[in-house]
């Protein structure tokens, strides 16, 4: 079946460093694939997605590339900054299934320090 | 302003008492669904609905009841609830239409604790 599986946490940055989620995922076809982002107390945002094979996503700073050779979908950010800190998710949708059902992976945690 | 309401925010009730969790969009989607989250196992799909009077079990329903008597309301019911369903639980919805490639909005959240 589908399946995301992403980089346990939690990370612990430096202001300014450069910040790398790992994100494969297991699918049929070919699935959309998101990065969705929890700030605490809050619910989920969608971050970006990529809808198919070496689309880009982008917002805030913060990129992933859909890599179908590698079945992968990490996500990264070149200087992350304190008000980074949050939760990411990794997820996909699958095309054309009958439950348009979101699948996430488990979370990662990102504590970014000044 | 385009959003998801989930109520309540936080919620503590006593094994067994029936309760309900409000959900209501204004973006006329027809998709709607409920997620629990739990610490180590992320989100996870209780019930989606796919249109008006059109209901489906996700991969966590025991426990759960929903109902979609409007296109706007997608109400989640705990009938009795335990001690296993304290959670943080997130209501989604979605154009159906979109083929798939759209993502979902979400609800703030409700935290339950079940004690």
């Amino acid at each position: 079946g589908n399946s995301v599986t992403q980089m346990e946490g939690p990370v612990t940055l430096s202001e300014e460093a450069f910040l790398t989620i790992n994100c494969t995922y297991t699918a049929t076809g070919y699935p959309s694939l998101f990065w969705y982002v929890q700030y605490p107390g809050e619910g989920l945002q969608l971050l970006l997605k990529a809808t198919k094979a070496d689309d880009k996503g982008s917002n805030k700073g913060f990129e992933a590339t859909y890599r179908k050779e590698t079945t992968s979908f990490h996500l990264e950010k070149g200087s992350v900054q304190v008000s980074d800190s949050a939760v990411y998710f990794c997820a996909l949708r699958a095309v054309g299934g009958a439950t348009n059902k979101l699948i996430f992976g488990t979370g990662t945690l990102l504590a970014v320090q000044p | 302003e385009a959003q998801v309401t989930q109520n309540p925010r936080y919620l503590i009730t006593v094994t067994g008492k029936k309760l309900t969790v409000t959900c209501s969009q204004n973006m006329n989607h027809e998709y709607m669904s409920w997620y629990r989250q739990d610490p180590g196992l992320g989100l996870r799909q209780i019930y989606y609905s796919m249109n008006v009077e059109v209901t489906d079990k996700g991969d966590v329903p025991e426990g759960y009841k929903v109902s979609r008597k409007e296109k706007r309301n997608f109400p989640l019911i705990l009938e009795s609830p335990s001690p296993n369903q304290t959670s943080l639980y997130f209501c989604a919805s979605s154009f159906t239409h979109s083929t798939g490639r759209g993502g979902y909005t979400f609800g703030s959240g409700t935290r339950l604790t079940v004690v």
